[in-house]
């Protein structure tokens, strides 16, 4: 199993800050991936990096990889309040197709 | 840009009854899934395919099926709905890739979502 987790559960944060989430998982993986969904909605993916990737960047968006720890990060840079939403780091390894996904971390960025 | 689209938004059925949950996208993916999510468990993988007429179960199989007859097109199927299949039901897409150790998924496109209530 891949199951691992992303942490916090939830952070709260003020307009303008940078928020950090994190993403752990125990077995080896091919690719990781961070999505963002919004309440009630369906996830939209933001930055997909590789395991032989250690750092990628999209806008205000920065994702890195430490496979020695097996564990990921997304910076959210300069925070708005429409980047409120659950994020979620899904974790594609092995010899199947399809990505294993932690119960996600709420960002609430207050204006 | 890639769609992928989703038959409803939100449904309400009655226990017992046959439900139909369809998924649409027209990126030409091989790939093709669906996962529900609950408060508290996050995602969780039903069914995927990774071809016409081809399916692997999930984490989370019991109580569904699928069918893949077109490329574009994933059909979820509660045989006889119970009010613990109350959730949202989400599709996604996507291209396959085959590595050297085995296969992976690319990015996912996800549907919009559709809101289940089995009363």
């Amino acid at each position: 199993s891949q199951q691992g987790e992303e942490d916090p559960q939830a952070l709260s944060i003020q307009e303008g800050e940078n928020a950090t989430m994190n993403c752990s998982y125990k077995t080896s993986i091919n690719n990781l991936q961070w999505y963002r969904q919004n309440s009630g909605r369906g996830l939209v993916h933001l930055i997909l990096i590789r395991s032989n990737e250690r750092e990628k960047h999209s806008g205000r968006l920065r994702v890195t990889l430490d496979t020695s720890k097996k564990s990921s990060s997304l910076l959210i840079t300069a925070s708005r309040a429409a980047d409120t939403a659950s994020y979620f780091c899904g974790r594609s390894g092995g010899s199947n197709y399809k990505l294993t996904f932690g119960k996600g971390t709420l960002l609430t960025v207050n204006p | 840009d890639v769609k992928v689209t989703q038959s409803s938004r939100y449904l309400v059925k009655r226990t017992g009854e046959k439900v139909f949950l369809e998924c649409v996208q027209d990126m030409d993916h091989e790939n093709m899934f669906w996962y529900r999510q609950d408060p508290g468990l996050g995602l969780r993988l039903i069914y995927f395919s990774y071809d016409v007429k081809m399916k692997e179960k999930g984490d989370i199989p019991e109580g569904y099926s699928v069918s893949r007859e077109k490329k574009e097109r994933f059909s979820l199927i509660l045989e006889s709905a119970s009010t613990n299949q109350t959730s949202m039901y989400l599709c996604a897409s996507s291209f396959l890739f085959r590595l050297a150790g085995g296969r992976s998924t690319d990015t996912q496109y996800f549907g919009p979502g559709t809101r289940l209530t089995v009363l």
